[in-house]
């Protein structure tokens, strides 16, 4: 059984750029949900995605959207990057909405 | 607002020793409880999780957790520790109705051999 997938692993980018996340939800499970890692934090709620539809936000602004396909695998795009968006972005899937949520290895973006 | 509390920030033993990490959240309503643990080089794994019923958990690795619903704490033990469990450990709670898992900042253990 495949885990959770993140690409790319690293990714760097300038302030202003635009940026795509992807993640493949684990086999069957059809709720995803985004993360925000800063440096010696521990992960904060972006989303969450079920069967195509977000359904519930945390504290970000709206320049952090998202996307959930048939197949059930999510893309986090990130427009008018700012040096704050450094951070380790992670995604986690579960089974059904209320499940345990297990995570992906993440990706560390860098904004110069 | 909820939130969850690690009060330990960072903890150093030596193998054999006991652990406990503390954490405590804020929230009055039916909670799910969780540890993640992040060994170094590697992504977040679940430890244990408590969602009902017997308020003494076990996991893997020989971890444990006790809910205690009265002082709103959700503390991580183990009985000897091992160079191995030298990582990051994230206590997380989530609401029922809820579906973020709010997380505590973390505390990393380091275990000498």
């Amino acid at each position: 059984e495949t885990g959770v997938t993140q690409s790319p692993t690293h990714l760097i980018k300038t302030r202003g750029q635009q940026v795509t996340l992807r993640c493949s939800s684990q086999s069957g499970h059809n709720t995803v949900s985004w993360y925000q890692q800063a440096l010696g934090q521990g992960p904060q709620f972006i989303f969450q995605y079920y069967r195509e539809e977000e359904n519930g936000r945390g504290n970000f602004p709206p320049r952090f959207s998202g996307l959930q396909f048939p197949n059930y695998s999510s893309e986090l795009n990130v427009n008018a990057l700012e040096l704050d968006d450094s951070a380790l972005y992670l995604c986690a899937s579960s089974l059904d909405l209320g499940d345990t949520q297990y995570f992906g290895p993440g990706t560390r973006l860098t904004v110069l | 607002a909820q939130s969850v509390s690690q009060h330990n920030h960072h903890v150093i033993l030596s193998e054999a020793a006991s652990l406990e990490l503390g954490c405590n959240y804020s929230y009055g309503g039916t909670v799910n409880l969780f540890w993640y643990v992040q060994y170094p080089g590697q992504h977040l794994q679940l430890l244990l999780k408590y969602f009902s019923g017997d308020p003494l958990v076990k996991g893997i690795k020989g971890f444990e957790a006790e809910f205690i619903k009265s002082k709103f704490s959700f503390n991580l033990r183990k009985p000897s520790v091992q160079w191995s469990d030298t990582a990051e450990y994230f206590c997380a709670v989530r609401t029922q109705a809820g579906t973020a898992l709010i997380f505590g900042k973390g505390t990393t253990l380091s275990v000498s051999s």
